[in-house]
């Protein structure tokens, strides 16, 4: 089935630091796909999404690549800040119907420290 | 994007007893997601509610323990019955947006005690 693999955390950076979340995913088709960020008592936000093969998904400084090739959609960010703090999931989905469902990956838990 | 409202944002029960959480949606939608969230883990899909129709349940999940109802389409309720501790989660309604992401509510947090 459907499955997607996040880079373990917890990840702890420092202000301006370059971040990475690497994500990869298994799925027979051509899914679209999610990062998703859950920040402390809140419920998930859209981050950013890719459609189709080499889309880059960009939002709030964060980008990702659609890589059929390798299967990935690393999350990246060349400057994190202390509000970026937050656990973020990478996500895939196909459309069911007339309705999508998405797999998530376990999360990455990100702390940025001043 | 669509606005998601959920009650209660958080509760506290006691072992046997049920919860029924409400999902509100501030435009028509086909269908709504309900999803499980547990400590430290991913998000878990339990069931999709359709209007007008029985919800369709995730392997895992049944009926009885989740009922859903689905009663038009801005409203859908989820139960949690005869809850024990490891029923302690995040439960969180979604809705699809026009382009395939999901949108959620801030999702309801239970403790079982």
């Amino acid at each position: 089935g459907d499955s997607v693999t996040q880079m373990e955390g917890p990840v702890t950076l420092s202000e301006e630091a370059f971040l990475t979340i690497n994500c990869t995913y298994t799925a027979t088709g051509y899914p679209s796909l999610f990062w998703y960020v859950q920040y402390p008592g809140e419920g998930l936000q859209l981050l950013l999404k890719a459609t189709k093969a080499d889309d880059k998904g960009s939002n709030k400084g964060f980008e990702a690549t659609y890589r059929k090739e390798t299967t990935s959609f690393h999350l990246e960010k060349g400057s994190v800040q202390v509000s970026d703090s937050a656990v973020y999931f990478c996500a895939l989905g196909f459309s069911s119907g007339s309705a999508r469902q998405l797999t998530f990956g376990s999360g990455t838990q990100l702390t940025v420290l001043p | 994007s669509a606005v998601i409202s959920q009650k209660p944002s958080r509760d506290i029960c006691q072992r046997g007893t049920s919860l029924t959480i409400q999902c509100q949606v501030d435009s028509q939608v086909t269908m709504m997601f309900w999803y499980r969230q547990q400590p430290g883990q991913s998000l878990t899909l339990i069931a999709t509610a359709n209007q007008g129709s029985e919800a369709t349940y995730e392997s895992g999940f049944v009926i009885d323990k989740f009922p859903i109802s689905r009663p038009n389409l801005t409203f859908s309720t989820l139960t949690v019955s005869n809850m024990s501790p490891e029923d302690s989660s995040i439960y969180l309604c979604s809705v699809e947006g026009r382009t395939g992401e999901l949108f959620f509510g801030e999702g309801s947090r239970l403790t079982v005690l």
